[in-house]
């Protein structure tokens, strides 16, 4: 049970390429999240998914696609890249629970993707 | 007033000390609440839920203030092993699938 696997683990782009970061899950959860971290600015939400074709965007979706054709897999997409796209991006997983009144997602984070732009 | 505000850290402890995180957040429609650590260059993971009554789980006592808008994560008896950043993570009004973390507190437990 590998858990969220993300590829690659690390890359460098010029600006301009495009790229495509993979997220895959083996825990048959619905819903799906990519998050850049940045020093100083916390994790943020790009894109997340709810299920199978669907995607919605979160806080910082611009320069940035995601596909979610399979259950397992959700794909994060650079177009274009560009130096203020250099971060660290993470992948999660979640189940919806509800626990002693605490609805929410524990999230399963991948070990992350260290992408550098020049 | 950001959505999520920690202490910004870093807290230097000595081994054995007891040291308390705090996070305030600005969404009164929110309805729940954790605490993740990360290590440094690593995943984040989830410590722990944070309960309407509080709760415990060994060394690590979570606390809400929902008048208050205020959560806490407290630590006893450090170990080196706590050596972290620790995120205050809130999830915001009925039907979000959104967390919303905080910029997270680093805590060194020295020897």
């Amino acid at each position: 049970n590998a858990g969220v696997t993300q590829t690659p683990k690390f890359r460098v782009l010029k600006t301009g390429q495009s790229m495509t970061l993979l997220c895959a899950q083996d825990m048959n959860h619905e819903y799906m999240y990519w998050y850049r971290q940045d020093p100083g600015m916390g994790l943020r939400l790009i894109h997340y998914s709810v299920g199978e074709g669907t995607t919605a965007k979160g806080e910082v979706p611009d320069g940035y696609n995601v596909s979610r054709l399979k259950k397992q897999n959700f794909l994060l997409g650079l177009e274009s890249a560009a130096p203020s796209q250099t971060s660290v991006y993470f992948c999660a997983s979640s189940y919806w629970s509800r626990d002693r009144g605490v609805v929410g997602q524990p999230q399963h984070f991948g070990d992350g993707t260290r992408l550098s732009i020049l | 007033r950001k959505e999520v505000e920690q202490d910004p850290g870093p807290f230097n402890v000595p081994e054995g000390a007891t040291v308390a995180f705090n996070c305030t957040y600005s969404n009164s429609a929110s309805q729940s609440f954790f605490w993740y650590r990360q290590d440094c260059r690593k995943e984040p993971k989830l410590l722990m839920s944070v309960y309407s009554s509080g709760n415990e789980d060994g060394r690590f006592t979570a606390q809400l203030n929902r008048a208050s808008q205020y959560i806490s994560l407290l630590i006893r008896d450090s170990k080196l092993s706590d050596s972290a950043t620790y995120l205050c993570v809130v999830l915001s009004g009925a039907g979000s699938y959104q967390l919303t973390f905080g910029k997270g507190t680093k805590l060194s437990v020295i020897p």
